[in-house]
């Protein structure tokens, strides 16, 4: 079975420092992975996906992450956190053709 | 082009009752997944629906129940509620298979149980 591990499930960064969520999984498969966004009170908006085309994947509002599957990880980042991406953040995985199983999430907070 | 719609987007039930959410799809999208969020268990999910037939299912009492229609749309139900269901409940939709396709998700309904 896969899993998603997302370590700290709280992040704090000031206004323009990098932000760094990381995220490992376990998957029997090749998997796809995702990041994911949820705002308040909103649904989960995808910012990016990994499809195996390229190791370094990048997403909208300036994310990006790089597949490392000889450390099993997929971790996100972005140089320079603005107060609008204060948001919590899900890694999730689908090994091959299957349904995604999510981490638990880290909240972002960004702090002026 | 509409996004996923799910209603209602809040509720509230009491112990014991039975509450039924729906969720319209984006147009053209067959495939429709449903999860649970909650603060302590995150996003567990409940199951998901292909032209009208129940493709994969997760881990949950016979209580969670679900179809899909014809058009696409989908219903989940919970029976004989516990305080314990009180969640967000997420559908989203995609093309095709989850993983190979992009999962778009509505805004969710919020179900509180008293």
């Amino acid at each position: 079975a896969q899993s998603v591990t997302q370590l700290g499930s709280h992040v704090s960064v000031s206004e323009g420092a990098l932000v760094l969520l990381r995220c490992n999984y376990s998957s029997s498969v090749p998997p796809y992975l995702f990041w994911y966004v949820q705002y308040p009170n909103q649904g989960l908006q995808l910012l990016l996906k990994y499809t195996s085309a390229a190791t370094l994947v990048k997403g909208i509002n300036g994310f990006e992450a790089e597949f490392k599957k000889s450390e099993t990880s997929f971790h996100l980042t972005k140089p320079s956190a603005h107060m609008s991406d204060a948001a919590e953040y899900f890694c999730a995985v689908a090994p091959g053709y299957s349904t995604l199983t999510f981490g638990k999430g880290t909240m972002l907070l960004v702090s002026p | 082009k509409a996004g996923v719609t799910q209603t209602p987007r809040y509720l509230i039930k009491t112990r014991g009752q039975q509450v039924t959410l729906s969720c319209s799809p984006i147009s053209g999208h067959r495939s429709v997944s449903w999860y649970q969020q909650t603060p302590g268990q995150g996003l567990q999910f409940l199951f998901e629906y292909f032209s009208e037939t129940q493709r994969n299912k997760g881990n949950f009492p016979g209580r969670f129940s679900g179809r899909q229609f014809s058009n696409s749309r989908s219903e989940m139900n919970v029976s004989t509620l516990e305080l314990g269901d009180s969640a967000l409940y997420l559908c989203a939709s995609s093309l095709d298979s989850p993983g190979a396709n992009v999962l778009t998700f509505g805004a969710g309904s919020r179900l509180t149980v008293l």
